[in-house]
């Protein structure tokens, strides 16, 4: 396959769970990372290798993997999550690299 | 401090070229696979295009393969993008990027990132 498929938009409540989905068959071969991406701004590496946070991402936010989908999880969302986020990863070849679609996430 | 800075975007008539650079500071650039991402006016990102450490291996998104070609310059420490035959599809911003602190070689984690600089294909 060479989709990677999130949902267009969630939203959750100040200080709630919220988890974003990332469906894909590669995902069944190569991890996933996610990025969160605010508007005018390039996007920002938030997970990597499936469940590793880079440098100076909060504790908060944290990944998860099970067959062909990737999950991203926000536990206390806070207003500045608030953020267009991607999921990424290979396509089935390896050659190239696949984005999904985006999801929109409201902190309400 | 690693910085990523592109320039080159512009105005492009259809069927037109232009060439992006990205100029690489504070790592050694010729250590690192690097890649084109790209994200049209409200639309998501859209992988475009990755080269390896010697310029020797590059790979295309199907959307732009044939039209646009990526290379190196690791004396300069500048990463290219030549794009030709350009359509309006093609208008977006576009952005360099590199997995340069986590994860090694022909890895996807992108960690650092360019401003990015803004195409426009337009008549």
């Amino acid at each position: 396959s060479s989709e990677l498929t999130q949902d267009p938009a969630v939203s959750v409540a100040l200080g709630q769970t919220v988890r974003i989905t990332c469906q894909g068959d590669s995902l069944r071969s190569y991890s996933a990372s996610w990025y969160q991406q605010k508007p005018g701004q390039a996007p920002l590496l938030v997970i990597y290798d499936k469940n590793n946070r880079p440098s100076g991402i909060p504790d908060r936010f944290s990944g998860s993997s099970s067959g062909n989908t990737a999950s991203l999880t926000i536990t206390g969302a806070q207003a500045e999550d608030e953020a267009d986020y991607y999921c990424n990863s290979r396509d089935s070849s390896g050659d190239h690299v696949l984005f999904g679609g985006g999801t929109k996430l409201t902190v309400l | 401090e690693v910085q990523l800075v592109e320039s080159g975007g512009g105005l492009v008539q259809p069927g037109g070229s232009l060439r992006l650079s990205c100029v690489v500071s504070g790592i050694t650039f010729s250590g690192y696979w690097m890649h084109w991402v790209r994200q049209a006016p409200g639309k998501g990102l859209l992988w475009v295009s990755r080269i390896n450490i010697d310029g020797a291996r590059t790979d295309y998104a199907d959307s732009v393969k044939g039209r646009f070609t990526i290379s190196r310059d690791n004396a300069k420490n500048t990463l290219y993008l030549q794009m030709n035959s350009l359509r309006a599809e093609d208008t977006a911003v576009y952005f360099c990027a590199g997995a340069l602190a986590y994860c090694g070689g022909d890895c996807y984690s992108f960690d650092h990132w360019g401003q990015g600089t803004l195409v426009t294909v337009s008549s």
